[in-house]
Formats: C-alpha cells, sequence, structure tokens
C-alpha cells in the first residue's frame, strides 16, 4: 500500500498569506495525485488532479506542482472560504487508492 | 446539474446488513465508472469499492473484501452497496462518487453529501 503522509497537520494562516501544504508518498507514484478540500458537513471537492491540472470551476489561486515522491497544494493569497481540511490522493496504485491524513488550515 | 443522493444508512447491529443507495442524475450515468468512499468520526477518507461503468468489472478494499458488493442499476440510475456481516469499525459515513473522466475511476469530481453508518449493540 502506498501511503501518503501531509504536512503539517495544521496550518494556521490569515486572509491574504500564501499557503503551502505537502504531501509525501511512501514511494513513487509519478504525477498520479489529486487534491480534494473538504469543509465540515461537506463531501469532498476535487481541486487538482495529475498533480498540476485544476479542475472544473477551481480558482487560479490554487496551484499543483510535484512529481515522484513530493507533492505540493499551493493558495497564493487566502480567501475565507479556503479554510478547510485538504486531502491528497493517488491513483498510481489503482485499484487501491489512498488517501493522505489531511490539513486542516485554520484561519489564525 | 449533477446530483448524487445517497440513502440507506442506519444503525445497525455488528453482524447485520445495510443496502446503501446512491441515486444519480445530471449525467449519463451509464457511461461513467463509480466508486464508494467513507469516512470515520473525524477521521479522513478511505477508498472503499469501485465499478466500472458497465457494472462489469468491480474492485474492492481488503478492509471490506468478502462483505461488501459494489453494483449498479444504470436503468435506475443508481449505485449500490450491500454490505454485510458489519463491524464496529465500519461506523462512518459513506459518500459515493463519480469519476472524473469515464473510463477511469481514479479521480473522482462530483460526490454526494453522504450517508451515516453506525455499526454498534
Amino acid at each position: 500500500e502506498i501511503v501518503l503522509t501531509q504536512s503539517p497537520a495544521t496550518l494556521s494562516l490569515s486572509p491574504g498569506e500564501r499557503a503551502t501544504l505537502s504531501c509525501r508518498a511512501s514511494q513513487s507514484v509519478s504525477t498520479y495525485l489529486a487534491w480534494y478540500q473538504q469543509k465540515p458537513g461537506q463531501a469532498p471537492r476535487l481541486l487538482m488532479y495529475d498533480a498540476s491540472k485544476r479542475a472544473t470551476g477551481i480558482p487560479a489561486r490554487f496551484s499543483g506542482s510535484g512529481s515522484g515522491t513530493d507533492f505540493t497544494l499551493t493558495i497564493s493569497s487566502l480567501e475565507p472560504e479556503d479554510f478547510a481540511v485538504y486531502y491528497c490522493q493517488q491513483r498510481s496504485n489503482w485499484p487501491r487508492l489512498t488517501f493522505g491524513g489531511g490539513t486542516r488550515m485554520e484561519i489564525k | 446539474e449533477v446530483q448524487l443522493l445517497e440513502s440507506g444508512g442506519a444503525l445497525e447491529q455488528p453482524g447485520g446488513s445495510l443496502r446503501l443507495s446512491c441515486a444519480v442524475s445530471g449525467f449519463t450515468f451509464s457511461t461513467f465508472a463509480m466508486s464508494w468512499f467513507r469516512q470515520a468520526p473525524g477521521k479522513g477518507l478511505e477508498w472503499v469499492s469501485s465499478i466500472t461503468a458497465s457494472g462489469d468489472s468491480t474492485y474492492d478494499a481488503d478492509s471490506v473484501k468478502g462483505r461488501f458488493t459494489i453494483s449498479r442499476d444504470n436503468s435506475k440510475n443508481t449505485l449500490y452497496l450491500q454490505m454485510n456481516s458489519l463491524r464496529a469499525e465500519d461506523t462512518a459515513t459513506y459518500y459515493c462518487a463519480k469519476a472524473l473522466v469515464a473510463s477511469a475511476n481514479w479521480y473522482f469530481d462530483y460526490w454526494g453529501q453522504g450517508t451515516l453508518v453506525t455499526v454498534s449493540s
């Protein structure tokens, strides 16, 4: 099983600041990685796939990068609605899809 | 508008059974692979099961293999998850999700709001 480790577990920032979230895989997943956002009581929302492709309707302030084992989700300037939990997900080992443990982004 | 609506979650005793349903609309259901995921209270996401668009192939996580069965009825635009031999560790909110690309069941662009399954005596 491919284990995804996200860091930090919690990120405290203010609106307007830049956010950098990390996802590290236990073995190479090439660029087969997605990012999801989840708000309390809501379903996950696809943000990025194949490491750097934005899903439909996702604002340009979200960007993804990385390959192999190290990936980053960057939010260039935080909006109030961006405070949520973020998960990475790999599909390299399909059908055994796995998720990271999540990064909670909270308002400082 | 794409919509996915899960139902069937309930309180069930260990060893019992439940069948979850996911009614979809707003896209051509019969052409998209689908999956189930779950999220234990306060925990992260876990993949449970996947099924191809035609329903001829299914895939299950080791944690549910032999106990859960995914299926679909393309004439009814509905996805199912039959859950047998339930355990306390199956307690979670269960989500159905649509594949981003029709035949590629590995990224998911639409999710239902979830249905809560609680396994307890």
